[in-house]
């Protein structure tokens, strides 16, 4: 049963429009939420995160919205680059698993980014 | 800041065999976890240690062990390799795992191919 799932396997966008990428989860335990983006052959790169008691959190260019009433959150970025074109995983934890080592992750959604 | 690193980066073995992956955390972090990445599986929690002690363990079989040094250096190992266990092991350190909201960080992962 997959626990935080990301619908859609892909993505493509013209260059300098939003990407929106979309997460629901179903375990309303979750409190911390992470965006990580991946490219072959290398491990996750940490983008943004957001607690629960945040419903948006923004660092430049990549803004989160959190809604926990529908458990889904998603990931803006404005303007997108062709150097954005990668998996994007969201990922989820919650205190109850007695540590933030356990992070549950989608199966990612790939972002292609066209000039 | 030197990031996690992980050695070595390319494995291949034969069923039957074990194998000893190796990481270093970012310097001053305390926790490292270990995940599997595969096609059909995406990223799964594997285990976490924190002051060399195991403190969650995700849904493996007893052939995937680890530990942690007094260093924060951690060490993964799997017995009795079979063809399933191919994939990218990837391991992530984070500073203190004192709550939910504190982020973890990957190396570049191990990629085991098991023939």
């Amino acid at each position: 049963d997959q626990q935080v799932k990301q619908n859609s396997p892909s993505l493509s966008v013209q260059e300098g429009r939003i990407s929106i990428l979309n997460c629901d989860y179903t375990n309303s335990m979750f409190d911390y939420f992470l965006w990580y983006k991946k490219y072959p052959a290398e491990g996750p790169t940490f983008l943004i995160s957001i607690s629960s008691i945040k419903d948006k959190n923004e660092d430049g260019r990549f803004t989160v919205f959190l809604n926990k009433s529908a458990k889904h959150l998603s990931l803006h970025i404005v303007p997108s680059q062709p150097g954005d074109s990668a998996v994007y995983f969201c990922a989820a934890s919650a205190s109850f698993m007695g540590s933030q080592g356990n992070l549950i992750f989608g199966k990612g959604t790939k972002l292609s980014v066209k000039p | 800041k030197a990031g996690v690193t992980q050695t070595p980066r390319y494995l291949i073995k034969t069923r039957g065999q074990q194998v000893t992956l190796s990481c270093s955390p970012i310097s001053g972090h305390r926790s490292v976890s270990w995940y599997q990445q595969t096609p059909g599986q995406g990223l799964q929690f594997l285990f976490e240690y924190f002051s060399e002690t195991q403190r969650n363990k995700g849904n493996f079989p007893g052939r995937f062990s680890g530990r942690q040094f007094s260093n924060s250096r951690s060490e993964m190992n799997v017995s009795t390799l079979e063809l399933g266990d191919s994939a990218l092991y990837l391991c992530a350190s984070s500073l203190v795992v004192t709550t939910s909201t504190d982020t973890q960080y990957f190396g570049p992962g191990t990629r085991l191919t098991v023939l």
